[in-house]
Parts: C-alpha cells; sequence; structure tokens
C-alpha cells in the first residue's frame, strides 16, 4: 500500500486534455513540494514536474503541475499517442523521514 | 552530456551481499546529493536512500525497508557512487536506478533530475 494514492490505471484519446490525481496527507503532499515521473518501461525514468508545478527543461509545455492542500495533480493539455507511460508522484514524507512515491498510474491513449 | 551508469547487478543468493556502483559524468558530482531508487517487477517506484554532498555534512538516509541492511556511499574522487546491499531477501529483487538529487536541508523541495538506465538485482537460490 503506497503512502500517495493514485488511480492504478486511466485512459484518454488523443487530443484530450487529461489529469491524473495524487492524494497524500499532513505529513507529506501537505508540507513538501510535489514532483511527477514519467516512466516508460525499459527505459530510465523521466522527471516530468518538480517543486509541484516546474517543468524542466526539455518537458513539453502540454504538462503541467498543481498541488492543493494534501493533493496534488498532473495534467496534460492535447494528449499524444507518445504519452502512453506509468506516471509517478513523489514526495518527502516528514513522519517516514524518507522519500514516497505514489503507486503509479499506467496511462493508455487509446 | 550529463550521465549515469549503474554497474554490479546481477544473481545473488538470500543472505549474501552485492554492491552496487554508479559511474557519473557531465556533472559537478560532489556537489551533488546521490541515490538510489529501486522497481521490483511489476511493482511501482521505491526510493531505497541517499547521500548528501561532503560539502554538506555526507549524511546518508534510508527506506525503513532497507535500513540497517542497505548503505549509500561515494567516492567523490572518481564520481562514483555505491550502494552496499547487506543480508539480501528474494523481495529486493527490482531493476536499481541511481539518481542525481535535487534537494534543500529540511526537504521542503526532493527531486530526481537525472535517471541512470538502471541494473538488475536478482535474489534467488
Amino acid at each position: 500500500q503506497s503512502v500517495l494514492t493514485q488511480p492504478p490505471s486511466a485512459s484518454g484519446t488523443p487530443g484530450q486534455r487529461f489529469s491524473i490525481s495524487c492524494s497524500g496527507s499532513s505529513s507529506n503532499i501537505g508540507v513538501n513540494t510535489v514532483n511527477w515521473y514519467q516512466h516508460l518501461p525499459g527505459t530510465a525514468p523521466r522527471l516530468l514536474i518538480y517543486s509541484n508545478n516546474q517543468r524542466p527543461s526539455g518537458v513539453p509545455g502540454r504538462f503541467s503541475g498543481s498541488k492543493s492542500g494534501t493533493s496534488a495533480s498532473l495534467a496534460i493539455s492535447g494528449l499524444q499517442s507518445e504519452d502512453e507511460a506509468d506516471y509517478y508522484c513523489a514526495t518527502w514524507d516528514a513522519s517516514l523521514n524518507g522519500q514516497v512515491f505514489g503507486g503509479g498510474t499506467k496511462l493508455t491513449v487509446l | 552530456e550529463v550521465r549515469l551508469v549503474e554497474s554490479g547487478g546481477g544473481l545473488v543468493q538470500p543472505g549474501r551481499s552485492l554492491r552496487l556502483s554508479c559511474t557519473a559524468s557531465g556533472f559537478a558530482f560532489g556537489e551533488y546529493v546521490m541515490g538510489w531508487v529501486r522497481q521490483a517487477p511489476g511493482k511501482g517506484l521505491e526510493w531505497v536512500g541517499s547521500i548528501r554532498s561532503y560539502g554538506h555534512d555526507g549524511a546518508t538516509e534510508d527506506a525503513a525497508s532497507v535500513k540497517g541492511r542497505f548503505t549509500v556511499s561515494r567516492d567523490d574522487s572518481k564520481s562514483i557512487a555505491f550502494l552496499q546491499m547487506n543480508s539480501l531477501k528474494m523481495e529486493d529483487t527490482a531493476v536499481y536506478y541511481c539518481v542525481r538529487v535535487r534537494s534543500d536541508s529540511i526537504h521542503y523541495y526532493y527531486y530526481m533530475d537525472v535517471w541512470g538506465i538502471g541494473t538488475t538485482v536478482t535474489v534467488s537460490s
């Protein structure tokens, strides 16, 4: 059971605006910033969003992040077939004194 | 080019030890926190631990699941990070990724901005 809760799977169609939720608590998302990672099987995971809503250079502008209270979300505007991947939220948990990940959301682009 | 390359994975029996290495290039290794993340077969990502730069205090932090068994260390002269894994269990079977970490001292922000391609560790008799 992951400390951060994400839906295990989701699907969307090309061009659609899509979002993935990540729910935590007052000891993690409530006090620290949230990051999102994209992972295609067989490849290295990739940082997609850091510090709630910052995009590293090279990440397309259609990816965005937000945080409110103890929840966060990743939004993808204009879904593309190459966005089919696993997405993970992560943050530091002050009670566990460690980095925690969500269970991951497998996104399928129909 | 910023790059991390893991090595040292393989098949090991339960209870034995293994040391993973992560060779870094393309950045000032000694200035960064370095860490490890793993992914067991069919499971999600799991943080293993990290080590701060010696310019701060070189302190290590570990996940509860590996505390007392795994140790993260570094050799800044060679730009290498290590993960020493002792008393291995079958549930330690995973792909282990080396990561470069950006973090402040209170972990308000803590994220992995560079990842290696991973090395596979299989614990089985």
